[in-house]
């Protein structure tokens, strides 16, 4: 079955840095897009990042452009969204998901359980 | 990239049917048909109910359905259960290949 996992979350202090990870597992990694989604306590979803099935594009929110990127390891089932310059208003449980359609981008079919990130000094 | 306009809440009986509206504009919700929609029960992973605006996917009650005119998407939900109770979220593609959730929608079983 599909399996998305994520790990690397934890208390980082403003302006610092730190590495989140998805490994899956399930299906076949390279037939699909990649997506994370976050979540602030107590608050909506907000997608935040895409990487296409070859990595060769990515897309991001207008709230974490040119401090977050997104990438992936085909050869690992990994993808990774790396996060710089963390604000505050970064604090949220962040998602990891697969995209639902194989052709294009429309959807989240399958997520992982989240991994909470606190920015706080 | 403004949220999608969700209604804060909705409530029906069990039984009844209730319709939860997502608002966009031309650069998203009106220009593709890539609306999807998630359940998200308190503390747990949001479920993918309805995706390319009107499709469910396997395992999801049919119970649920989707529409769209416009620049508004709409989620119907039929024969009300309590096990419904939960938050909605629409999500849309956009013009700027980015995607946009709304803003949320609890539905209430009375």
């Amino acid at each position: 079955q599909v399996q998305l996992v994520e790990s690397g979350g934890g208390v980082v202090q403003p302006g610092r840095s730190l590495r989140l990870s998805c490994a899956a597992s399930g299906f076949t990694f390279t037939s699909y897009a990649l997506h994370w989604v976050r979540q602030a306590p107590g608050k909506g979803l907000e997608w935040v990042a895409v990487v296409s099935i070859d990595g060769s594009r990515t897309h991001y929110a207008d709230s974490v452009e040119g401090r977050f990127t997104i990438s992936r390891d085909n050869s690992d089932n990994t993808f990774y969204l790396q996060m710089n310059s963390l604000r505050a208003e970064d604090t949220a449980v962040y998602y990891c998901a697969r995209e639902g359609s194989g052709s294009s981008w429309s959807s989240f079919d399958y997520w992982g359980q989240g991994t909470l990130v606190t920015v706080s000094s | 990239q403004s949220a999608l306009t969700q209604p804060a809440s909705v409530s029906g009986s069990p039984g009844q049917s209730i319709t939860i509206s997502c608002t966009g504009t031309s650069s998203d919700v009106g220009g593709y048909n890539y609306v999807s929609w998630y359940q998200q029960h308190p503390g747990k992973v949001p479920k993918l109910m309805i995706y390319d605006v009107t499709k469910r996917p396997s395992g999801v009650s049919d119970r649920f359905s989707g529409s769209k005119s416009g620049n508004t998407a709409s989620l119907t939900i039929s024969g009300l259960q309590a096990e419904d109770e939960a938050d909605y979220y629409c999500s849309s593609y956009t013009s700027t290949s980015t995607f946009v959730f709304g803003t949320g929608t609890k539905v209430t079983v009375l």
